[in-house]
């Protein structure tokens, strides 16, 4: 079965710590992984997005790992801000022949002042 | 110190009623964490509350709501009660809002019948 599990379910910082968010998945075969942020009330933003020669993924302070033969994939986010506070969605792609796309159920992240 | 304790230990209602859980967290810790586990069945996420606002809910109905109260404790409701939602319903707490770092407490049995 094509899955896709984020952890942990919910998260709260101080503004300036780091964090790390997981996600790992069983789906075959694999095509790519992104790492979405999404405010609430508004539509994901892509943050990264790997395939499967890829391990890891800058975007400003938001680093993406992938180890493809493990099937799992982390978000670092570093000297986190208040602005960082969203739900954060790991999405993969399968590829077999037609594409689907399946999503994570997400870690939603508070930063706290 | 006191652990995260819960009442009733044990409560009875019959379908179409309505049951409220209570919890209070470990003194100092502001999340308050609602989990539902079904005989045979893992931990299911309900609610999460932190400093009285809820931050994220679960896949149930609307039947089921809670609310944090100004000192942390925290209400479980559930409305309109069914067969199905005979359960354990497990209160945890965490100091930051860190899933890893919540301590749990004995449980609500509650049976309906």
């Amino acid at each position: 079965k094509n899955q896709v599990e984020q952890s942990p379910q919910s998260l709260i910082i101080l503004e300036g710590k780091n964090c790390t968010l997981q996600c790992n998945y069983t789906v075959s075969p694999f095509s790519n992984l992104r790492w979405y942020k999404q405010d609430t009330g508004r539509g994901p933003v892509s943050l990264t997005i790997m395939t499967f020669s890829e391990n890891t993924k800058s975007n400003g302070r938001y680093t993406a790992t992938l180890d493809a033969d493990t099937k799992q994939s982390s978000l670092h986010i570093t000297a986190s801000q208040l602005s960082d506070s969203a739900s954060y969605i790991c999405v993969v792609s399968q590829n077999t022949g037609g594409f689907k796309t399946i999503f994570g159920a997400g870690t939603r992240l508070f930063v706290k002042a | 110190e006191a652990g995260v304790t819960q009442s009733p230990t044990h409560l009875i209602k019959t379908r179409g009623q309505q049951a409220t859980l209570r919890c209070s967290p470990i003194s100092g810790h502001t999340s308050v964490y609602w989990y539902q586990q079904a005989l045979g069945l893992g931990l299911q996420f309900l609610l999460w509350y932190d400093e009285g606002e809820e931050r994220n809910r679960g896949n149930f109905p609307p039947r089921f709501s809670g609310r944090q109260f100004p000192n942390y404790s925290s209400e479980l409701n559930v409305n309109a009660l069914e067969l199905e939602d005979s359960a354990l319903y497990l209160c945890a707490s965490s100091l930051d809002g860190t899933l890893t770092e919540a301590f749990f407490g004995q449980g609500t049995r509650l049976t309906v019948v």
